[in-house]
């Protein structure tokens, strides 16, 4: 248990579908991340918020939109996804944004039909 | 632009034997660096963090060392088990403001 909660952890969906991603941390972190892990690649980050502030986007397709109501949770909403999506979504937290410790939650599995 | 690069990239060992994985780096200008260890399927779990003005950290049978000056880690695992077999992977920081940048990780299956 990392303190950090991922929920679904596995979803299925279709190209014309939205859904959306959960991450909760009970850290008391003030930065949380989202990162994508695709087979055979390495971990690939995608957004960073600090104090509830997206700071980092890095270039990633409209079709995921980060929300950060609060600095406990974390959402990533999906919609038209491609079947090239498919990945493991990785939410991490750390205290500080860049150098701290970064702590990650179980990953939500996701298969775009 | 950091990166990255871990070798070998899998690495099948009997049980009992002693271990070392290296992950090397282009920019030392890095703040720390972080092991994790990934099980299939799942999250990563932190292993050990090494802060820029360390040389080495441990916990239990695993010792990390870093050189910052030659871009360099190792993670060494002493005694061997199953239950090590996993994938590592080794994370430092970008410099300026972009946090973690991974290597693609040593895939390490330890055979009984």
């Amino acid at each position: 248990e990392t303190g950090v909660t991922q929920t679904p952890r596995h979803l299925v969906m279709g190209m014309t579908n939205k859904k959306s991603l959960k991450c909760e941390q009970h850290l008391g972190h003030n930065a949380m991340y989202w990162y994508k892990q695709s087979a055979k690649k390495p971990l690939e980050l995608m957004f960073v918020y600090s104090l509830e502030e997206r700071v980092e986007n890095n270039s990633v397709p409209s079709r995921f939109s980060p929300e950060c109501p609060n600095s406990s949770h974390l959402f990533l909403h999906l919609h038209t996804l491609q079947p090239e999506d498919s990945a493991l979504y990785l939410c991490a937290s750390s205290l500080r944004r860049d150098t701290g410790e970064l702590f990650f939650g179980e990953g939500s599995r996701l298969t775009v039909l | 632009k950091q990166e990255v690069t871990q070798i070998p990239a899998a690495l099948s060992v009997p049980e009992g034997e002693n271990l070392v994985l290296n992950c090397s780096f282009t920019d030392s200008a890095i703040y720390n660096l972080q092991w994790f260890r990934q099980d299939p399927g799942k999250g990563l779990t932190s292993l050990l963090l090494i802060q820029s003005s360390q040389r080495e950290q441990t916990s239990g049978r695993l010792n990390a060392s870093l050189d910052k000056s030659s871009g360099r880690s190792t993670l060494y695992i002493a005694a061997s088990q199953p239950g090590d077999s996993a994938t590592y992977l080794c994370a430092v920081p970008n410099s300026g403001n972009t946090p973690l940048v991974f290597g693609k990780g040593t895939r390490l299956s330890v055979i009984a």
